[in-house]
C-alpha cells in the first residue's frame, strides 16, 4: 500500500523552510528519500532505518517516527536547486524480507528567487 | 561512470504491437526493479527481481513481463500494448537483497512510451 505524502504541493520563497510529510498504515522499517527534477531520473537523497534517527544531508534533513509509522523530510533555507519532486519509499513486507520498495505519489516543491 | 542504462529513450507504439524495454546495470548489484510513472500517481513497482534467477509482482503487473537475463539485465516486455500503458518507464537497481540495509536504489534515466 502506497504511503501518504503531504502536502501535494508546496511554493516556496529562496530562504523559507519546508516539510514533507510521509505517514503509512503498515509498520515502517525504514524509509528512504528521493528528489525528482523534471524529466530526469529520481536521485537518492538518504535512508533513514528502524530506531527513531534523523540524518542529515546538506540543508536538508529527515526523521523517522516508527511508533507513528511517519517520516518527515526538512528542507532549512531553500535554495532553488531544491525545487523538484520528493518521493518516500517504504518496504512493502515484514520485517528485513522484502525487496519490495514502494513509493508516495509525491510532493512538488517550487522553490522561487 | 553509465550506471543504470534504459533504451530506448523514447518510443511510439500503436495498439497492439509488442515491445521489450531494456535495462543494464554496470554496478554488479543484485536486485533490480521496473517502475512507471504517471502525473498524479508517483513511482508504481511493476516488477522487480530480487536476484538473478527470480522475478516478482509487484504493485502494477497487468500487461507485462520481465525476464532477467543474467545478473546485470533485466527487460520489460509489453505483449499487447494498450493506450493505458502510456507512462514513463524507469529501472532501477540496488546492492543488497533486503531493503533494511542502507543502500540506495540508482535509477536510469527512464523510457517514455505513447501509445496510440
Amino acid at each position: 500500500q502506497q504511503p501518504v505524502q503531504s502536502p501535494q504541493a508546496v511554493i516556496l520563497r529562496e530562504g523559507e523552510d519546508a516539510v514533507i510529510n510521509c505517514s503509512s498504515s503498515k509498520a515502517l522499517y525504514s524509509v528512504h528519500w528521493y528528489r525528482q527534477k523534471h524529466g530526469e531520473a529520481p536521485i537518492f537523497l538518504m535512508i533513514l532505518l528502524k530506531g527513531g534517527e534523523q540524518k542529515g544531508h546538506d540543508k536538508i534533513s529527515a526523521s523517522f517516527n516508527e511508533k507513528k509509522q511517519q517520516s518527515s523530510l526538512y528542507l532549512t533555507a531553500s535554495q532553488l536547486s531544491y525545487s523538484g519532486t520528493y518521493f518516500c519509499g517504504t518496504p512493502d513486507g515484514y520485517g528485513g524480507a522484502t525487496n519490495k520498495l514502494i513509493f508516495g505519489t509525491g510532493t512538488l516543491l517550487a522553490v522561487q528567487p | 561512470n553509465a550506471g543504470v542504462t534504459q533504451t530506448p529513450k523514447f518510443q511510439v507504439l500503436k495498439t497492439g504491437q509488442s515491445m521489450t524495454l531494456q535495462c543494464a546495470q554496470d554496478m554488479n548489484h543484485n536486485s533490480m526493479y521496473w517502475y512507471r510513472q504517471d502525473p498524479g500517481m508517483g513511482l508504481r513497482l511493476i516488477y522487480y527481481s530480487a536476484s538473478e534467477g527470480t522475478t516478482d509482482k509487484g504493485e502494477v503487473p497487468n500487461g507485462y513481463n520481465v525476464s532477467r537475463l543474467n545478473k546485470r539485465e533485466f527487460s520489460l516486455r509489453l505483449e499487447s500494448a494498450a493506450p493505458s500503458q502510456t507512462s514513463v518507464y524507469f529501472c532501477a537497481s540496488r546492492s543488497s537483497t533486503y531493503l533494511y540495509s542502507n543502500q540506495p536504489q540508482h535509477f536510469g534515466d527512464g523510457t517514455r512510451l505513447s501509445i496510440l
